[in-house]
């Protein structure tokens, strides 16, 4: 069964930083590897994917993550983080057929 | 397109009560999936579903029903709801196809408490 760890429970940066988000998988094939971020009481939005070929992959919001294989790693940077992306963020890591397994979650909390 | 809908926002049950949460989607996606989450916690896949007629259990399916007689909707039915079950539900579609067809596409979500 496949299983997706987020280390980092809380994190906090002062904006105009650099971050960077950890997140180790499990999964016996090549996996889907996906990002998301949440507000509070929002749903979930879509920041990056990776499903083969480019392991450098780029998102939305200046987001990207790097696959590496061989750390069954999948970490999320950002050079310079703004004080609107406090949130929560969630490592994903897909099954096919509608399957994801989600990490935990790291809440990121900006300091001015 | 209205992407992927869920209804109600929000509802509060007593223990014992049954209900359905409502999930549709206008993509013509084959996949939809019903997941919960807790505080502190990631989703947890409850149930999913690869076609109409077509559903099986994820990884916490205990006290839930689903059925999926055609490829827009994906009901979640709960039986008799328990405080356990106080929650945020989130329905997704994808796709299919694998690569990027696994893309999943979240609803806003529906609050439930259960006293």
């Amino acid at each position: 069964a496949q299983s997706v760890t987020q280390p980092d429970i809380h994190i906090t940066v002062s904006e105009g930083a650099s971050l960077e988000l950890r997140c180790n998988y499990s999964y016996g094939a090549t996996p889907y590897l996906f990002w998301y971020v949440q507000s509070p009481g929002q749903g979930l939005q879509l920041l990056l994917k990776y499903f083969s070929g480019d392991t450098l992959v780029q998102g939305i919001k200046g987001f990207e993550a790097e696959f590496k294989r061989s750390q069954s790693s999948f970490n999320l940077r950002k050079p310079s983080v703004h004080w609107s992306d406090a949130a929560e963020y969630f490592c994903a890591v897909g099954a096919g057929a509608g399957k994801s397994t989600f990490g935990d979650g790291t809440t990121l909390t900006v300091k001015p | 397109n209205a992407g992927v809908t869920q209804t109600p926002k929000f509802q509060v049950l007593k223990t014992g009560q049954s209900m359905t949460l409502q999930c549709a989607q206008d993509m013509n996606h084959e996949y939809m999936s019903w997941y919960r989450q807790d505080p502190g916690m990631g989703l947890r896949l409850i149930h999913y579903s690869v076609g109409a007629g077509i559903t099986d259990q994820g990884e916490v399916p205990n006290g839930y029903n689903v059925s999926r007689s055609t490829t827009e909707d994906f009901p979640l039915r709960l039986l008799s709801a328990a405080p356990s079950q106080t929650s945020v539900y989130f329905c997704a579609s994808s796709r299919g196809g694998g690569d990027v067809g696994d893309t999943q596409y979240f609803g806003p979500g529906t609050r439930l408490t259960v006293l």
